[in-house]
């Protein structure tokens, strides 16, 4: 009974290139959820997922990066001309509800370098 | 706006020593309240939760009481070990339960043997 999966772990790209990281939720669950860690700091919430819906995109930045979850396959967070301000942790997240009431489950995150 | 306020670290003790992490929100109402840890290398893991006032979250030694007169949520532990060496998120979905979890800063704890 696998978690949620994310991969790559570690993602090294150079300046102006695109970075696509995937997470693959848990089985059975639906509702999708990123969030960005910098370095010394906490998690910010990116953008909240439904399969072909984007709930809430309120955290996401107005340009360069996007978020999709397909009917079929992982949710895909793409970062389109990477800066180095990008480097952080990004991880996924995914519940059964599109509710907080039992917690999430974290996948293990992909950390992003850019050079 | 909703906030979710944690000390600061990064907290030193010895094994064995009592542990607590201070942790405050700012919402409208009740909100479900939460504290993550996380390893080093490793995503979040739910340590305990607790969904309405007054209750009490327990896991692995763990305890945390929502008190909702001082709107805290403080991580307690009468016993640490090294092995709970980590950083401890506090979070909560704020006001709205619309989904998304707004983090404390997170609190690095490091016991030593």
């Amino acid at each position: 009974n696998a978690g949620v999966m994310q991969n790559p772990r570690h993602l090294v790209r150079r300046r102006g290139q695109e970075a696509r990281l995937r997470c693959s939720p848990m089985k059975g669950h639906s509702h999708v959820y990123w969030y960005r860690q910098l370095p010394e700091e906490g998690l910010k919430f990116m953008v909240y997922l439904q399969k072909e819906n984007i709930i809430d995109e309120s955290g996401m930045p107005k340009e360069r990066f996007s978020a999709e979850f397909p009917k079929e396959g992982p949710s895909i967070l793409r970062i389109q001309q990477v800066v180095r301000g990008d480097s952080a942790a990004y991880f996924c997240a995914s519940s059964e509800l599109g509710e907080v009431f039992y917690g999430y489950t974290f996948g293990s995150g992909t950390r992003l370098t850019v050079v | 706006g909703d906030s979710v306020t944690q000390m600061e670290g990064p907290v030193t003790l010895s094994e064995e020593a009592f542990l607590t992490i201070n942790c405050t929100y700012t919402a409208t109402g009740y909100p479900s309240l939460f504290w993550y840890v996380q390893y080093p290398g490793e995503g979040l893991q739910l340590l305990l939760k607790a969904t309405k006032a007054d209750d009490k979250g327990s896991n692995k030694g763990f305890e945390a009481t929502y008190r909702k007169e001082t709107t805290s949520f403080h991580l307690e532990k009468g016993s640490v070990q090294v092995s709970d060496s980590a950083v401890y998120f506090c979070a909560s979905p704020g006001s709205g339960n619309t989904g998304k979890l707004i983090f404390g800063q997170g609190t690095t704890l490091q016991v030593k043997p």
